[in-house]
């Protein structure tokens, strides 16, 4: 039973544009949203989180926004570079500092 | 500050073996949680520690069994090694309840590439 799942296996997106990463989730009881970044041959990078008594965090040019009653998060990455280019994971946890359930992960490609 | 660290980076063994794999949390950090990530995958939860004590396990069998030392730093044991076993094994650690904003974060190492001949 997937519980959290991000369907866009990858993503390819123009330097200086914005990408846009989705993830559904399934379980009503996840509090707390993050979103990290991976690349080969490293451990995930944690990137931006969000709990669930807000709608959406802001750190400079990452976006979290979250739609409790669709049980949907995103990811806005504005403007693309072609550093963000890596693997993308959001993950969900009941509580703070608990368990993390992560998605299956999207694959950015940014282009120059 | 240092971060997480893991050793060994890779690993081969047979099946049936054991294996131990070992994790130094990143200074002040008091919960150390163990993930495997197979090739393709998100990382899955094993099973974290608080205070050396083991505080929630995922949907992995007990041949699966960790600990936690009084520096927090903490073993993955891993007894009779199954093919399905080789994957990337990710520790986090993150901070002490009550720290200001940052306690949901947990902060991975580089992992340990495991391989089950």
């Amino acid at each position: 039973d997937q519980q959290v799942k991000q369907n866009s296996p990858s993503l390819s997106v123009q330097e200086g544009r914005i990408s846009i990463l989705n993830c559904d989730y399934t379980n009503s009881m996840f509090d707390y949203f993050l979103w990290y970044k991976k690349y080969p041959a490293e451990g995930p990078t944690f990137l931006i989180s969000i709990s669930s008594i807000k709608d959406k965090n802001e750190d400079g040019r990452f976006t979290v926004f979250l739609n409790k009653s669709a049980k949907h998060l995103s990811l806005h990455i504005v403007p693309s570079q072609p550093g963000d280019s890596a693997v993308y994971f959001c993950a969900a946890s009941r509580y703070q500092g608990g368990k993390l359930i992560f998605g299956q992960g999207t694959e950015l490609s940014v282009k120059p | 500050e240092t971060g997480v660290t893991q050793s060994p980076t890779h690993l081969i063994k047979t099946r049936g073996q054991q294996v131990t794999l070992r994790c130094s949390s990143q200074s002040g950090h008091n919960t150390v949680s163990w993930y495997q990530q197979a090739l393709g995958q998100g990382p899955q939860f094993i099973f974290q520690y608080y205070r050396e004590e083991e505080n929630g396990r995922g949907n992995f069998p007990p041949r699966f069994s960790g600990l936690q030392f009084p520096n927090y730093s903490s073993e993955l044991n891993v007894n009779a090694l199954e093919l399905d076993d080789s994957a990337l094994y990710l520790c986090a650690s993150s901070p002490p309840r009550g720290t200001s904003g940052r306690e949901n974060e947990q902060f991975f190492g580089p992992g340990t590439r495991l391989t089950v001949l």
